[in-house]
């Protein structure tokens, strides 16, 4: 079984340019998040979706980031512009289901590594 | 927002001693999760603990989940060459089971001399 992956692996853009990361969880997995961890410091919750729709978005650090998870498979996270202070490893992860089952293990991507100059 | 304050930020012991490391909360978790991330590669979930006070083993993996629920702390016992990694604690404040957002330690940065 494939786990969950990321795409690019790593990326580097100007300023003000426009980035789409894409994660593809592991299939049936009903829940996606992404995280990110900037210079060196903590991991960073960003969102949740559960199937297509945003449980919860508070991690969102500005109207920059925009996530989707159309049809409730991939998502894409886009940084559109972006700015220095985004670069970093954004995170995605998935678990199978929304409550119920002590197992409900969290699984995480690779990463995308965002270097923005 | 909840914070998890872990320690030591990094360590450099020889192959075969012991290794502990902590996270302590400002506010209560009711699941605790220790990752391991290696270079280029995502958080690797070692132990899961579920109940305060829950002592849990995977190998030479010990966690123990504080009965506060404000605490956990990892233990690597006769550590080896391929525990070099970046340990990760991660506390979530719901019940285990429903997914939920986790809130991720600072990290301790293990480094293992021959």
């Amino acid at each position: 079984e494939a786990g969950v992956t990321q795409f690019p692996s790593h990326s580097v853009i100007e300023k003000g340019q426009t980035v789409t990361l894409r994660c593809d969880p592991i299939s049936g997995h009903d829940n996606l998040y992404w995280y990110r961890r900037v210079m060196g410091k903590e991991i960073k919750f960003l969102l949740h979706f559960v199937k297509e729709s945003k449980q919860d978005e508070s991690g969102m650090p500005n109207n920059r980031f925009l996530a989707e998870r159309t049809g409730g498979t991939y998502s894409t996270l886009k940084v559109q512009p972006a700015e220095l202070e985004d670069s970093g490893v954004y995170f995605c992860a998935s678990s199978p289901f929304a409550g119920g089952n002590t197992g409900n293990t969290i699984y995480f991507g690779e990463g995308s590594w965002l270097t923005v100059v | 927002g909840q914070q998890l304050n872990q320690s030591p930020q990094s360590m450099f012991i020889q192959e075969g001693e012991d290794v502990s490391m902590n996270c302590t909360s400002s506010s209560i978790f009711n699941t605790w999760l220790w990752y391991k991330q290696d270079p280029g590669e995502g958080p690797v979930l070692l132990i899961a603990l579920y109940k305060a006070g829950e002592l849990t083993s995977n190998g030479r993996l010990t966690a123990q989940f504080g009965i506060t629920r404000k605490d956990s702390f990892l233990n690597i016992s006769a550590s080896i060459p391929s525990d070099v990694g970046i340990y990760f604690c991660a506390g979530s404040a719901f019940r285990s089971g429903t997914a939920s957002k986790l809130t991720f330690g600072t990290g301790t940065r293990l480094q293992v001399t021959l």
